[in-house]
């Protein structure tokens, strides 16, 4: 069965600051991998895709994320973070054979000081 | 982008209550999902839908139904609603091709009192 792991429940980073979040995934086969952002009261918003190719996928609002497959993992990151980054992301798992589910991780709050 | 809707935004009710929380999307994607969030669970999926004619239970289908009136509408229906389906409950629309690529509704958050 798929599965994400987001090992940090709450992160806090001081406005541009740099900012790595952790995904760590499992799944049988080659997946596809998102991460999603929750602004407070709002849906949640596709931040980035990694379906193929090139390992480190660019994504909005300035995020990227580094697929590594050998540590299972597709870590998000920001060079500098604004203050308007404060929010919850998510990162997820899908692919071929999964019936087009995703399986989401339990998400990481990030709060952002002044 | 898909442009997802659901109705209502916000709802409280009552214990043993039929409540229906409803959804539609206006880009044409073939395929539907409804979940749910709690805190600290992440999103965990109820039903999803890949047409009309085609219904499946998610990981926590107990106690919810779904209908999916026409390709574009998907509405989750909590027959007899109790306290621990209190959440924040979403849909969301996508195209297989697409690699699984979702596009999130507003949410709507329910309490059952």
């Amino acid at each position: 069965a798929q599965s994400v792991t987001q090992p940090d429940i709450h992160i806090t980073v001081s406005e541009g600051a740099s900012l790595e979040l952790r995904c760590n995934y499992s799944y049988g086969a080659t997946p596809y991998l998102f991460w999603y952002v929750q602004s407070p009261g709002q849906g949640l918003q596709l931040l980035l895709k990694y379906f193929s190719g090139d390992t480190l996928v660019q994504g909005i609002k300035g995020f990227e994320a580094e697929f590594k497959r050998s540590q299972s993992s597709f870590n998000l990151r920001k060079p500098s973070v604004h203050w308007s980054d404060a929010a919850e992301y998510f990162c997820a798992v899908g692919g071929i054979g999964t019936a087009s589910k995703l399986t989401f991780g339990t998400g990481t709050r990030l709060q952002v000081t002044l | 982008d898909a442009d997802v809707t659901q109705t209502p935004r916000n709802r409280i009710t009552k214990t043993g209550k039929r409540i229906m929380l409803e959804c539609s999307q206006t880009k044409g994607h073939d395929r539907m999902y409804w979940y749910r969030q709690d805190p600290g669970l992440g999103l965990r999926l109820i039903y999803y839908s890949f047409d009309v004619k085609d219904i499946n239970k998610g990981e926590i289908s107990d106690g919810y139904s779904v209908s999916r009136q026409a390709q574009a509408k998907f509405s989750l229906s909590l027959e007899s609603a109790i306290p621990n389906q209190t959440a924040l409950y979403f849909c969301a629309a996508g195209r297989g091709r697409l690699g699984n690529e979702q596009f999130f509704g507003p949410g709507t958050r329910l309490t059952v009192l």
